[in-house]
């Protein structure tokens, strides 16, 4: 079972509708990221979460540290937001390798 | 742009052959964290090194092997290439996203 699970793995979606994409992790983080994939292969740092929310522009993340859950919201969806969207965790100092765990990704297409 | 450059940028080669990618640090970080992103396995830490030394081990295949330079550059050797090795191969320099290199996308065929 992978400590990182995502969902949905497929989203399809018409321009204007309200997005949400969960990420559930099962080990002690000292943070979260939502990362942003384009087809071109280059990957974006969306947010950062350690505890509450963050919002920029259109997209709010959010994170219940209690219940080891993240949502990345997208209001108004457009067509630029298609793509895949990962969530990843950073272990606890101390909890073994210290590079990321990352979810399966997310693959979010928006139609005209 | 990361700070963090790797090249090359695509490489294509036959299965059994052995590759070498490079990476190097947005100056003035000394880790090199390298991962592999397939479509089947999504995207996995491998290896970090820190100023030299390997820190910590991730799910890196015994056919893959890496070292960092007393320049703090890293190369990930990859041998004995099968099919399923093919792969985006990305490196960052901290452990937060924004340090992501474009990555290398390695081909076998």
């Amino acid at each position: 079972k992978n400590e990182v699970e995502q969902s949905p793995q497929n989203l399809t979606a018409q321009e204007g509708e309200f997005i949400t994409i969960n990420c559930s992790y099962s080990v002690g983080i000292s943070a979260l990221h939502w990362l942003q994939q384009h087809p071109g292969g280059g990957i974006v740092s969306l947010f950062m979460l350690s505890s509450g929310k963050k919002k920029h522009g259109r997209l709010i993340a959010t994170i219940n540290i209690q219940e080891k859950h993240s949502s990345l919201h997208i209001t108004a969806s457009h067509p630029r937001d298609s793509a895949v969207y990962i969530c990843a965790v950073r272990s606890r100092p101390g909890g073994g390798a210290d590079g990321l765990t990352f979810g399966k990704g997310t693959h979010l297409i928006i139609q005209p | 742009d990361s700070g963090v450059t790797q090249t090359p940028k695509h490489l294509i080669t036959a299965t059994g052959q052995r590759v070498t990618l490079r990476c190097s640090p947005r100056s003035g970080d000394l880790s090199v964290y390298w991962y592999q992103q397939s479509l089947d396995q999504g995207l996995q830490f491998l290896i970090q090194y820190y100023n030299g030394e390997e820190r910590a081990k991730g799910n890196i295949l015994e056919r893959f092997s890496a070292q960092q330079f007393p320049d703090l550059h890293s190369e990930l050797n990859l041998s004995s290439l099968e099919l399923g090795d093919s792969a985006l191969y990305f490196c960052a320099s901290t452990p937060h996203p924004s340090t992501f290199g474009s990555g290398t996308r390695l081909t076998v065929v």
